[in-house]
């Protein structure tokens, strides 16, 4: 059974930094494509982040220079780095796996909320 | 970017209702268009992909249609665990996005 746990959440003050992790079970994360999506209270599901399974990575405009997303291969874990946190940072932080490579996000973490706040 | 529309923001239907949710995108998406399930704590869930096709264990109430720009779900017979909010998503263009969402309520 395909399973994605993210952790690493968390109140942090602006511009600080925070790394989210996201281990998953019951595939590989290597060998898929696995993205980072996000929604803010009261908004919609904002894709953020992209790793390909060639290691390729992708960001939003909006986090492109502050937040970096890797993955370990031994232990099956996704992360996202994220620093020069701003207050419309705060939200939900989801990892996703595609479903081959088209876009479409078949498994989905239950999240980990990141709040940026002084 | 493609932006994503849909309507209603919110609703409330009776178990056993039949609701219809709609999506629309800004610019051609011919099918490329996805449905979402998700509530307060849980993981989201593919309930639809390539705007008409169930995803692996989904009840059949749940249906979707459309091409194009224009795309709807449809949720027949309501049940209590329906509610949720439902969000439509283009994968037709780089960087995928999503609509507001759509909060459905069951009295």
């Amino acid at each position: 059974e395909v399973q994605l746990v993210e952790t690493g959440g968390g109140l942090i003050q602006p511009g600080g930094s925070l790394t989210l992790s996201c281990v998953a079970s019951g595939f590989t994360v290597s060998s898929n494509f696995m993205s980072w999506v996000r929604q803010a209270p009261g908004k919609g599901l904002e894709w953020v982040s992209i790793i390909y399974s060639g290691g390729y990575t992708s960001y939003a405009d909006s986090v492109k220079g502050r937040f970096t997303i890797s993955r370990d291969n031994s232990k099956n874990t996704l992360y996202l780095q994220m620093n020069g946190l701003r207050a419309e940072d705060t939200a939900m932080y989801y990892c996703a796996k595609e479903y081959g490579s088209s876009s479409v996000f078949d498994s989905w973490g239950q999240g980990t909320l990141v709040t940026v706040s002084s | 970017d493609i932006q994503m529309t849909q309507s209603p923001s919110s609703l409330s239907a009776s178990v056993g209702d039949r609701v219809t949710i709609t999506c629309r995108a800004s610019q051609s998406i011919s099918s490329y268009l996805n449905w979402y399930q998700h509530k307060p704590g849980r993981a989201p869930k593919l309930l639809i992909y390539a705007a008409s096709r169930l995803q692996s264990g989904v009840p059949s109430r749940f249906s979707g249609d459309g091409s194009g720009t224009d795309f709807t779900l449809t949720i027949n017979n309501l049940q209590p665990e329906d509610s949720a909010t439902y969000s439509c998503q283009q994968s037709h263009s780089t960087p995928v996005t999503f609509g507001p969402g759509t909060r459905l309520e069951i009295k």
